[in-house]
C-alpha cells in the first residue's frame, strides 16, 4: 500500500518563508509532486520531482530525497493568495498518482 | 491549448438515483484519464484510470463505474447512489509517460440526500 505524512495545518506572515514536508512509504516510486487548491477549487500542478535534489519556480521550490523517502515544498516571499491547501502526491506507477491528505496555510498579514 | 470540461458543477441526487458525470478534454490526443474523489477536508482518492477507449483500470472497489467511450470523453456513473457516495469528483488528465502532472477539471459537488 501507499502512505503519505504532511502536516495539516501550516500558518505563517505575509512575505516569510515557510517549508511543507512530506514523507511516503509506497510500493513503487516514479516520483514526487506537489498541488496547490484552493477553497471550493481544483487542484493545480506546481512541480514534480523524479530524481533527489531541488527544483525551483519562481517563488515555490520542491526538494526531493529518494532514500530518505522525504521531499518538501518550499514558498518564498508568501502572499496572501498562498493561502490554500497544498497536497503532495506520489506517483507510484505510469498512471498511479497518490495523493496525501494536505497541508492548509494560513497565510496571515 | 489544452482544456478539460467537467459538468455538471454542483449536483444534489436523492439515495438510490443513478448518476452519470461526464469529463472531456480538447486539444489532445490519447490522454490519460483519471476520476479522483475529495470527501470534505481529505485528500484525494483515486477511483479510476484509462489509459485508452474501453480500458478501465478500478483502484477501488465501490458503488460507482467509469467508462471511456470516445478517447477524450470520461464518464463516471453509478446505478444506484449511497449517502457515501456524496463528496467532490474531478476528472484529470496527464500526457501518457509524463511524470505528475495531471491537469484538474472543476469539479462536481455531488451531495446525496
Amino acid at each position: 500500500g501507499q502512505s503519505l505524512e504532511q502536516p495539516s495545518e501550516v500558518t505563517a506572515v505575509e512575505g516569510a518563508i515557510v517549508q511543507i514536508n512530506c514523507t511516503y512509504q509506497t510500493s513503487g516510486f516514479y516520483g514526487l509532486s506537489w498541488y496547490q487548491q484552493h477553497d471550493g477549487g481544483a487542484p493545480t500542478f506546481l512541480s514534480y520531482n523524479a530524481l533527489d535534489g531541488l527544483e525551483e519556480t519562481g517563488r515555490f521550490s520542491s526538494f526531493l530525497s529518494r532514500s530518505d523517502s522525504y521531499g518538501y515544498l518550499l514558498l518564498q516571499e508568501l502572499q496572501m493568495k498562498d493561502s490554500a491547501s497544498y497536497f503532495c502526491a506520489v506517483q507510484t506507477g505510469a498512471n498511479n498518482l497518490f495523493f496525501g491528505t494536505g497541508t492548509r496555510l494560513t497565510v496571515i498579514p | 491549448s489544452q482544456t478539460i470540461h467537467q459538468w455538471p458543477a454542483t449536483l444534489v441526487q436523492p439515495v438510490g438515483s443513478p448518476l452519470s458525470l461526464e469529463c472531456t478534454v480538447e486539444g489532445t490526443s490519447n490522454p490519460n484519464l483519471y476520476w479522483y474523489r475529495q470527501a470534505a477536508g481529505r485528500g484525494l482518492q483515486l477511483l479510476f484510470y484509462s489509459v485508452g477507449i474501453g480500458q478501465i483500470s478500478s483502484e477501488v472497489p465501490q458503488n460507482l463505474s467509469a467508462s471511456r467511450p470516445q478517447d477524450r470523453q470520461f464518464i463516471l456513473s453509478s446505478k444506484k447512489l449511497l449517502l457515501s457516495d456524496s463528496g467532490f469528483y474531478l476528472c484529470a488528465w496527464s500526457v501518457p509517460g509524463t511524470g505528475g502532472g495531471y491537469t484538474f477539471g472543476s469539479g462536481t459537488r455531488l451531495t446525496v440526500v
